[in-house]
C-alpha cells in the first residue's frame, strides 16, 4: 500500500528516557514533516526536510533531533523526555513543487511520558 | 505570517442537519486552501482543496469555496451523518518564506447524534 507509515503507534516511557519515532513514505514525495498535536488537537509544525536537507526548524527544544537518511525516511529522536512532551506526533510528506499539493499524513504516534 | 482561524467548537448536530464550519485566513501571496478531517484515533486525511480564488472544492458531500474578497473558506454539508463525527481542520499552504509550510487552524470537533 502507498502510504506514510510511522512506528511505533503507541509509546509509553518514563521521564528522562530517550526515544525515537520512525517514519517512512513510499509516495515518491521529496519533502517530509513532523507535527505535534497537543491535547486540544492543535497542530504545530516542528521540522521539515526537503531531499534530506532541513528547511524548517520551528522553535523546538534541542532535545528533539530529526534525521533524514534519505528522502523516503524521516526519524525523530527525543532526549531526556519530559512530561510536557506527551502528545501525538504526526509525520507527513508532500511534493515540494508549488503549493497546490496537500500533505499525506501518517496515523500518528501517541507518546505518553510518565 | 500566515494564520488560519476556525469557528470555536465543539459543534453538535442531529443527523441530517446542515453543517457550516467557518474558516478565515491571513496570508501573503496566493495560498492554496485545504480542509482535513481526523477521525478518532487516526491521522489527518485530505477532505478537499481549492487552489485559486472562486474555486470550489468538494468531496463526500462536503463543499468549500475559496473567497479571496472575504479571505474565507467555509466548509458546508447539506445533511450530516453520524459517520461525519470527527475533527475538521482548515489549512493553507503558500510559498515564499513559509517554504510551502501547511498552516492549520485550531480544529473544530463535530459530533453528530442519531
Amino acid at each position: 500500500d502507498t502510504a506514510v507509515s510511522q512506528t511505533p503507534k503507541y509509546l509509553v516511557t518514563q521521564m528522562g528516557n530517550d526515544k525515537s519515532i520512525k517514519c517512512e513514505q513510499n509516495l515518491g514525495h521529496d519533502t517530509m514533516y513532523w507535527y505535534k498535536q497537543d491535547s486540544k488537537k492543535f497542530l504545530k509544525i516542528m521540522f521539515s526536510y526537503n531531499n534530506k536537507e532541513l528547511i524548517i526548524n520551528e522553535t523546538v527544544p534541542n532535545r528533539f533531533s530529526p534525521k533524514s537518511p534519505d528522502k523516503a525516511h524521516l526519524n525523530l529522536h527525543i532526549n531526556s523526555l519530559e512530561l510536557g512532551d506527551s502528545a501525538v506526533y504526526f509525520c507527513a510528506s508532500s511534493k515540494s513543487q508549488g503549493t497546490n499539493y496537500g500533505y499525506t499524513f501518517g496515523s500518528g504516534t501517541r507518546l505518553t511520558v510518565v | 505570517g500566515n494564520s488560519v482561524t476556525q469557528m470555536e467548537g465543539p459543534v453538535t448536530l442531529s443527523e441530517e442537519a446542515f453543517l457550516t464550519i467557518n474558516c478565515t485566513y491571513t496570508a501573503t501571496g496566493y495560498p492554496s486552501l485545504f480542509w482535513y478531517v481526523q477521525y478518532p484515533g487516526e491521522g489527518l486525511q485530505l477532505l478537499l482543496k481549492a487552489t485559486k480564488a472562486d474555486d470550489k472544492g468538494s468531496n463526500k458531500g462536503f463543499e468549500a469555496t475559496y473567497r479571496k474578497e472575504t479571505t474565507s473558506f467555509h466548509l458546508e454539508k447539506g445533511s450530516v451523518q453520524v459517520s461525519d463525527s470527527a475533527v475538521y481542520f482548515c489549512a493553507l499552504r503558500s510559498g515564499g518564506t513559509s517554504y510551502g509550510k501547511l498552516t492549520f487552524g485550531q480544529g473544530t470537533i463535530l459530533t453528530v447524534h442519531p
